[in-house]
């Protein structure tokens, strides 16, 4: 129980374009989502904070015109880089919690998108 | 100001041997620790975890201790397997409505055959 996925795996993209990343969790309903950034060898990086049918709340300096959050349903979320740059390559990592953590505190992770933007 | 450190960016044990990977913290109201293992492109898989009204929770190979007076939680891996050879985060939680995560740098964990 507890699998949280994400689609695409892998993204290339042309630099300026915008690509969504989707986060879903397959087995228990997601009361709050959570995406991450990982730069290499570094640890995760929290960008935001959504809940089911809110807002997104943002880290500090995290822009949030530039990276859309969306959570419509208690199973999905999703993260839109708009216009994209090379520095926004990155690991981007979704994290979900919910009613089949083993406590409210557990976040379980999706497997990662990898962005290239050329 | 990194709130949960690891100060050992790698650790390598053999095989069999009992693995101990650290983590401090300087937040005294953090009130739940994780530990989470991560393979290379891939999202972190949650292992075990402890809360501060504990001292230790064990979980077959995996124990977790946590001392509140020192600031300090440790994972213990024993025996250690080739396969558990990743890198090991740990995390802290403050609670409160967003249950937001505070990770630390993790440690790369290397059990030698």
């Amino acid at each position: 129980g507890a699998v949280v996925s994400q689609h695409p795996s892998r993204v290339i993209c042309k630099s300026g374009t915008s690509v969504k990343i989707e986060c879903r969790s397959l087995d228990f309903q997601a009361t709050t989502m959570f995406w991450y950034r990982q730069f290499p060898k570094q640890s995760l990086m929290l960008m935001a904070t959504s809940n089911e049918g809110s807002k997104a709340t943002y880290e500090q300096g995290v822009e949030k015109d530039k990276f859309l959050i969306n959570h419509a349903s208690l199973t999905l979320s999703t993260l839109t880089v708009t216009s994209a740059h090379p520095e926004d390559s990155s690991f981007y990592i979704c994290s979900a919690r919910g009613l089949a953590a083993l406590s409210l505190e557990t976040q379980y992770f999706g497997p990662g998108t990898r962005l290239l933007v050329l | 100001d990194q709130q949960v450190k690891q100060n050992s960016p790698s650790l390598s044990v053999q095989e069999g041997r009992i693995s101990i990977l650290n983590c401090d913290y300087t937040n005294s109201m953090f009130d739940y620790f994780l530990w989470y293992k991560k393979y290379p492109a891939e999202g972190p898989t949650f292992l075990i975890s402890i809360s501060s009204i504990k001292d230790k929770n064990e979980d077959g190979r995996f124990t977790v201790f946590l001392n509140k007076s020192a600031k300090h939680l440790s994972l213990h891996i024993v025996p250690s397997q080739p396969g558990d050879s990743a890198v090991y985060f740990c995390a802290a939680s403050l609670g409160g409505s967003n249950y937001k995560l505070t990770f630390g740098k993790g440690t790369l964990l290397t059990v030698n055959p």
